[in-house]
């Protein structure tokens, strides 16, 4: 059965110092993966989409790796702030057109202390 | 731009009513509309599908019959909680794709999410 983990962990981490959520998958072939950022009792906010035919993607402090290989995405967060604590889901699309489903990851919860 | 609204942001309701929500995109037009649930430290269980003017597309499990969706416009889904009971206490988020200035077509953009307590 297709399967999406994250760590279920939470992550403490010093503010300044680099964050790192793994995202593994087994039984999907995504053509894209997507990562998000949730607050308690709020909707996911969409942070980065990397392709299959994409290595890495950066945008300001985060930065998005993909290896199909490994079925595995790693999500980092540098120069980390407690401003970025929350829960950060990543998500697979189910192959196909643009507007087909997501199936979300457990999420990991990270936790910037100052 | 590609703002998506909730309505209501919660809501209380007795055991046995339905209980209505409301998913909105604010400036753009949403020809996918998904709704999710999410319980407490858990992950978002998509429920169902709907494209504007068609028939949702429920998940494997979820009861088209209890929960009804309607996508009657390219700006408007609603979620009717038939019959609620207590175990469908839960956090309901809605999201929308669409097109439009603003959007692009694999993001999707999720409403603030709805608070159902049944009692």
């Amino acid at each position: 059965s297709q399967k999406i983990e994250q760590n279920s962990e939470a992550l403490n981490i010093q503010e300044g110092k680099t964050a790192t959520l793994t995202c593994n998958y087994t039984n999907y072939s995504p053509a894209y993966l997507q990562w998000y950022r949730q607050d308690p009792g709020r909707g996911p906010v969409f942070l980065l989409l990397i392709r299959e035919n994409e290595k890495e993607k950066r945008k300001e402090r985060l930065k998005v790796t993909f290896d199909t290989t490994l079925k595995q995405s790693l999500f980092h967060i540098t120069a980390s702030q407690p401003a970025d604590s929350a829960t950060y889901l990543c998500a697979l699309d189910s192959r196909g057109a643009a507007g087909n489903k997501l199936t979300f990851g457990g999420g990991t919860r990270v936790l910037v202390k100052p | 731009g590609a703002v998506v609204s909730q309505h209501p942001s919660w809501v209380i309701c007795k055991s046995g009513t339905s209980v209505k929500i409301e998913c909105r995109s604010l400036d753009f037009q949403a020809t996918t509309m998904f709704w999710y649930r999410q319980f407490p430290k858990q992950s978002l269980m998509l429920m169902a599908t709907s494209n504007e003017g068609s028939k949702a597309t429920y998940e494997q499990g979820v009861e088209k019959d209890k929960f009804l969706i309607n996508h009657a416009s390219l700006t408007l889904s609603t979620l009717t909680v038939t019959s609620a009971h207590p175990e469908d206490s839960s956090f309901y988020i809605c999201s929308a794709r669409g097109t439009g200035a603003g959007t692009n077509s694999y993001e999707q953009y999720f409403g603030p999410g709805t608070r159902l307590t049944v009692t």
